[in-house]
């Protein structure tokens, strides 16, 4: 059975603190993704990477970072986290690019207070 | 700019059928995804478009026009279970997945 798994479920965090969200998969797909989830709004994409060690900006990269020093994990950093960082963050994989079946994992609900 | 519309909530009886339209501005079109996702849940893939015309999987069959920029997605013999958001999502000419908000459908019995 194909699995996404992200670290944490729920995190309350202060304004300021940083913030590593992971995520691993284990059907060694190339394709990782980062969105945030948002009432009222479609997913959007944070960062996303096709190959270990590489990167791409997303739609809304500001105040975030990510890392992929291994191909079955996809990291997500806040360096500062703020209020606005409030949301569901989700992981996914693909192994077909953005054309294939997205994988997501069950997301991390993030509250920074 | 890129547009996906999808109507925000729609209620249906169990055992009838609910058809949920998605309709699509985007640069260029190169596929369509439903996904259904359960409240606190990940979202999970139910169908891919890249063809007119309807495609039937089981209970749930899922339709597309590209000439008109318009999908929907029909579910039959509704049950309980199927109460869920339905995200509609396209890719476009750049190979950039584009969302919708999801449509959340209330199953009364």
């Amino acid at each position: 059975d194909v699995k996404v798994t992200q670290s944490s479920r729920y995190l309350v965090k202060r304004t300021g603190e940083k913030v590593f969200l992971e995520c691993v998969q284990d059907m060694d797909h190339e394709n990782m993704f980062w969105y945030r989830q948002d009432p009222g709004l479609g997913l959007r994409l944070i960062y996303f990477s096709y190959d270990v060690k590489m990167k791409e900006k997303g739609d809304i990269p500001e105040g975030y970072s990510v890392s992929r020093e291994k191909k079955e994990r996809f990291s997500l950093i806040l360096e500062s986290a703020s209020t606005n960082q409030t949301s569901m963050y989700l992981c996914a994989s693909s192994g077909q690019g953005v054309t294939g079946e997205l994988f997501f994992g069950e997301g991390s609900r993030l509250t920074v207070l | 700019g890129q547009n996906i519309d999808q109507p925000t909530e729609m209620t249906a009886t169990e055992g009838a059928i609910v058809q949920i339209n998605c309709t699509y501005q985007t640069s260029g079109f190169n596929g369509l995804f439903w996904y259904q996702q359960h409240a606190g849940e990940a979202p999970t893939f139910l169908s891919y478009n890249v063809l007119d015309g309807l495609e039937e999987k089981g209970r749930f069959s899922s339709f597309l026009s590209r000439s008109k920029g318009y999908s929907y997605l029909l579910l039959k013999e509704l049950q309980m279970k199927d109460s869920a958001s339905y995200l509609c999502a396209v890719i476009d000419s750049n190979y950039q997945l584009i969302w919708g908000a999801g449509t959340k459908l209330i199953i009364k019995p």
